[in-house]
């Protein structure tokens, strides 16, 4: 069983479309992420959400929208895509104050806008 | 704000050689965690150092925590090539943010 699984794993799209990234996680975990990362390998955390409450934001355009329907889903939604969103952003959950574990992440979605 | 700094960015090792990577921070850390990316993959969690001065071995893996919690290593001994990968430190200031680090990327020569 997958432990957290991230939907479309490659995505190509053309600037000015909008699309989304679904994520979901079967561990139980209460918070939930988003990073992305750049053709550096630099890891930013985008944003982070508690039991379906945003509680992490970014400095992010709001093109991009997350959305928790429960806390084993959290979906990333991007309005107007730029050249610049091209990227590989993933999901990850933890256990809320439970550091021990560390992160889970998802294998990863690759954006490529052109 | 806080900085924390990985070093190497690259290293290019001979198989069997050692390998240590770095990380440094301007200010006092609470704990340091620290991931593995495979090429194509995604981080996979290590291992997390909380106290002072501590000290962890997995295999061939030795992780440090510095005394002043200011730095960290990750130090791998007789690399093979299946050690290849990025590596990160990670870090929060005691809320859910965690903070990675620039990596390091290790390349090993067969």
């Amino acid at each position: 069983d997958t432990a957290v699984s991230q939907t479309p794993k490659y995505l190509v799209t053309q600037m000015g479309n909008d699309k989304s990234i679904k994520c979901e996680q079967n561990l139980g975990h209460d918070t939930m992420y988003w990073y992305k990362q750049d053709s550096k390998k630099f890891l930013k955390i985008m944003f982070s959400y508690n039991n379906k409450e945003l509680i992490i934001n970014e400095t992010v355009p709001n093109r991009f929208s997350p959305k928790s329907p429960d806390k084993a889903h959290l979906n990333l939604h991007i309005n107007s895509l730029e050249l610049g969103d091209s990227a590989v952003y993933f999901c990850a959950s933890s256990p809320q104050g439970n550091w021990n574990y560390g992160y889970t992440f998802g294998s990863g979605t690759r954006l490529t806008v052109v | 704000g806080q900085q924390v700094m990985q070093i190497p960015q690259y290293q290019h090792v001979q198989e069997g050689e050692d390998f240590t990577t770095y990380c440094n921070s301007s200010t006092t850390l609470s704990n340091i965690q620290w991931y593995k990316q495979r090429p194509g993959g995604h981080p996979v969690f290590l291992i997390q150092l909380v106290k002072s001065g501590e000290v962890k071995k997995q295999k061939r893996l030795t992780f440090q925590f510095g005394e002043a919690k200011k730095n960290s290593s990750l130090h791998i001994t007789a690399t093979q090539t299946t050690d290849v990968g990025t590596y990160f430190c990670a870090f929060n200031f005691g809320n859910e943010k965690l903070t990675f680090g620039t990596g390091t990327r290790l390349t090993i020569i067969p």
